[in-house]
C-alpha cells in the first residue's frame, strides 16, 4: 500500500524559507512513471494545487506561486521536496503531498495522499 | 488561473440525494474531461473519489456519480449517510499543465 509522509519545520519565520520533504513508501518514484504533486490548504479553506514534479526533474508549477517555488526529487531516497521562499502570513497552511498524473497509464488524478503537514508562519 | 466555484455548503436528510456544483470555465472544466472530486474529513487527508468526470476508484461507493455539463461539473451524493458528511473539493485540468482546486462545500447530513 503507498504511503506518503511529509516532515520539515512547523513554524517558519516571515520572509524566511518553507522547506518540507515528502518520502515515498512501497512505491518508487524513478520506477512508477507517475508525476509527484504538492497542495495546501490555508485555514477554512479549498485546496490549491502547488506544482508537481516528475522523476527527471521535469516540474509543473501553479503561475500564481511559480516566482516563489522549487520542487526537486531525489530518487536515490525515494524522495522529494517543497521549497517556498519568501513567505508570508498567508502561506500558513497544512500542506500535502501525493502522486499525481501517469500520462502512460491515462492516469489524472491525485489518488494517494500524505496526512499533512501544519507549516505556521509567524514571527 | 481562478478558483473553481463551488458553493460552500450544502445539506440533507438521511436517504436523501444532494448534488454539489462545481463552476469552471472554458479554460478548465469546460475544456476537460479531467475533473476529480475528493472528500475530506475533519483533520484528515482528502480521498479520491471521482476521476475522469463520471469514474470511481474501486473501493468508492457507487452512491457517488459524477457528470458534467458545459463549464459545470456536478458530484451527487445518493442515499446520504451519516458517513458522508465531510468537505469536497473539484478539480479540473486548466491547460498548460496545470491544475486548479474549487473552494470546497461542506455536506451536512441533517
Amino acid at each position: 500500500q503507498l504511503q506518503l509522509q511529509e516532515t520539515g519545520p512547523g513554524l517558519v519565520k516571515p520572509l524566511e524559507s518553507l522547506s518540507l520533504t515528502c518520502t515515498v513508501s512501497y512505491d518508487s518514484i524513478s520506477g512508477s512513471d507517475y508525476y509527484w504533486g504538492w497542495i495546501r490548504q490555508s485555514p477554512g479553506t479549498g485546496l490549491e494545487w502547488i506544482g508537481s514534479i516528475y522523476a527527471s526533474g521535469r516540474t509543473y508549477y501553479n503561475p500564481s506561486l511559480k516566482s516563489r517555488v522549487v520542487i526537486s526529487v531525489d530518487t536515490f531516497k525515494n524522495q522529494f521536496s517543497l521549497k517556498v521562499n519568501s513567505v508570508a502570513v498567508t502561506d500558513t497552511a497544512v500542506y500535502y503531498c501525493a502522486r499525481h498524473w501517469s500520462p502512460s497509464k491515462l492516469w489524472w488524478a491525485f489518488d494517494s495522499w500524505g496526512r499533512g503537514a501544519l507549516v505556521t508562519v509567524a514571527s | 488561473q481562478s478558483a473553481l466555484t463551488q458553493p460552500a455548503s450544502v445539506s440533507g436528510s438521511p436517504g436523501q440525494s444532494v448534488t454539489i456544483a462545481c463552476n469552471g470555465s472554458s479554460h478548465d472544466v469546460g475544456s476537460s474531461d479531467l475533473v476529480s472530486w475528493y472528500q475530506q474529513h475533519p483533520g484528515k487527508a482528502p480521498k479520491l473519489i471521482i476521476y475522469d468526470v463520471t469514474k470511481r476508484p474501486s473501493g468508492v461507493s457507487n452512491r457517488f456519480s459524477g457528470s458534467k455539463s458545459g463549464d459545470t461539473a456536478s458530484l451527487t451524493v445518493s442515499g446520504l449517510q451519516a458517513e458522508d458528511e465531510a468537505d469536497y473539493h473539484c478539480c479540473s485540468y486548466a491547460g498548460r499543465t496545470t491544475w486548479v482546486f474549487g473552494g470546497g462545500t461542506k455536506l451536512t447530513v441533517l
